[in-house]
């Protein structure tokens, strides 16, 4: 089946350092990946949709600046999250979705990474 | 806008017992898609079971089925023969062909006891 694949898993870092989370459909083209935040015990919230080879789409009250997303391939997108703050630590998710999809294929989504500022 | 609403926050089961969640959403399209995701302990998200709103049979995987009522806007998971590894939490989601965005309910938080 398709697989997604998130890394780091687990990444703990100084306050003020810059994290990239990288996200890979690795047997399959994906024109739209997805990244969501997740708190404890809560939902997935969307942060952004990512386009390759354009802009990504951010959902209301996310900082794109802060959070900046390159899609450059149809196989990658990153997520940065720059100048991070111990607010910042979550739970981050991306999904994929394939090329030639329909919306009734399920989203495919990575193994997550947890983020923690000091 | 398109809402998924789970008001089952946690719910317990007897191991081999059956146990149904609730998932209602809320929206002025006539063809979507629902889904329920299953996320772990290890907080994988697990594709369990997904339903086209133009077909009218429930759908059904193994132990896992749906209770799909179109008219009142409903989306039950029902898991039968429970086992210690269904523990998780369960997310209702729903999509439309127009808009790739999943829109997620607040999930359900299942605890199978042995």
């Amino acid at each position: 089946g398709a697989v997604v694949s998130q890394h780091p898993s687990r990444v703990i870092c100084k306050s003020g350092t810059s994290v990239k989370i990288e996200c890979r459909s690795l047997d399959f083209q994906a024109t739209t990946m997805f990244w969501y935040r997740q708190f404890p015990k809560q939902s997935l919230m969307l942060m952004a949709t990512s386009n390759e080879g354009s802009k990504a789409t951010y959902e209301q009250g996310v900082e794109k600046d802060k959070f900046l997303i390159n899609h450059a391939s149809l196989t990658l997108s990153t997520l940065t999250v720059t100048s991070a703050h111990p607010e910042d630590s979550s739970f981050y998710i991306c999904s994929a979705t394939p090329r030639t999809s329909n919306s009734n294929q399920p989203q495919h989504f990575g193994d997550g990474t947890r983020l923690s500022i000091l | 806008a398109q809402t998924v609403t789970q008001s089952q926050p946690e719910m317990s089961v007897q191991e081999a017992e059956t146990v149904t969640l609730s998932c209602t959403y809320d929206t002025s399209e006539s063809n979507y898609y629902l889904f329920w995701y299953k996320q772990p302990p290890s907080r994988q998200m697990i594709l369990v079971i997904r339903q086209e709103a133009y077909k009218q049979q429930n759908a059904t995987e193994n132990r896992f089925s749906v209770n799909f009522q179109k008219a009142a806007k409903s989306f039950s998971l029902k898991i039968s023969d429970s086992q210690l590894g269904d523990t998780a939490m369960y997310f209702c989601a729903f999509i439309t062909p127009n808009d790739y965005k999943l829109s997620f309910g607040a999930g359900t938080t299942v605890t199978v006891r042995a």
